[in-house]
């Protein structure tokens, strides 16, 4: 079956812009989460939905926002792009946020703000 | 949040198996030990998780000690694609929290 798919892939904005990501998850998974990799920070937990709510929210500032839609399928905002923005963004699908449930990841979505 | 504790790189020879270590010492009775690894700009790639009984799969073995304050990840017969980050996480609710990992390093 697909895994979780992510788009754009690779994508270059330029500061004060904003920019929209995509994410499907694996067919039957409810839950979706974002994380923002970078060299120095490393990975880090943006938020979480189920069921269209937003259950966690990780330590980033407003600009960072998402939802989620009834299909499941989530989408990231980041408004008033800063350079410090540039990072992979991952998501990840499980069933649902019961403890024990397999979390898989897809491959990203490269941003490069310039 | 439970932390987790790894060694920042370990070396294998190929062909032989991969003991990565990780250490739980605060982790709760209901929390889940995780393990992913990443391949250089890819995304994380689930490996195995487990409770308290050892687990087992295609990949990989998990080993958690009964005190659960630990556990093994344990590829079998490593190979060169197996040289990665690998991660080991006590999930808390379904946020995961990674920590440096370490860098397998499969060498010839």
């Amino acid at each position: 079956k697909a895994g979780v798919t992510q788009t754009p892939r690779y994508l270059i904005k330029t500061r004060g812009q904003q920019v929209t990501l995509s994410c499907s998850p694996i067919s039957g998974h409810r839950s979706v989460s974002w994380y923002q990799q970078t060299p120095g920070q490393g990975l880090q937990f943006l938020f979480e939905y189920f069921s269209e709510t937003q259950r966690n929210k990780g330590n980033f500032p407003g600009r960072f926002s998402g939802r989620q839609f009834s299909n499941s399928r989530s989408e990231m905002n980041v408004s008033t792009l800063e350079l410090g923005d540039s990072a992979l963004y991952l998501c990840a699908s499980s069933l649902g946020p019961d403890r024990g449930n397999t979390i898989y990841f897809g491959e990203g979505s490269w941003l490069t703000v310039v | 949040d439970a932390k987790t504790t790894q060694p920042p790189s370990m070396d294998c020879a190929e062909g032989r198996a991969a003991n990565l270590p990780c250490n739980h010492s605060t982790i709760s009775g209901n929390e889940y030990v995780y393990w992913y690894r990443q391949i250089h700009s890819q995304g994380p790639q689930y490996i195995i998780h487990g409770l308290k009984n050892n687990e087992t799969n295609e990949m990989a073995s998990l080993i958690i000690t009964e005190d659960r304050k630990s556990s093994t990840l344990i590829l079998p017969h490593a190979t060169l694609r197996d040289t990665a980050v690998y991660y080991c996480i006590v999930l808390a609710g379904n946020m995961l929290t990674f920590g440096g990992g370490t860098r397998l390093m499969v060498k010839p």
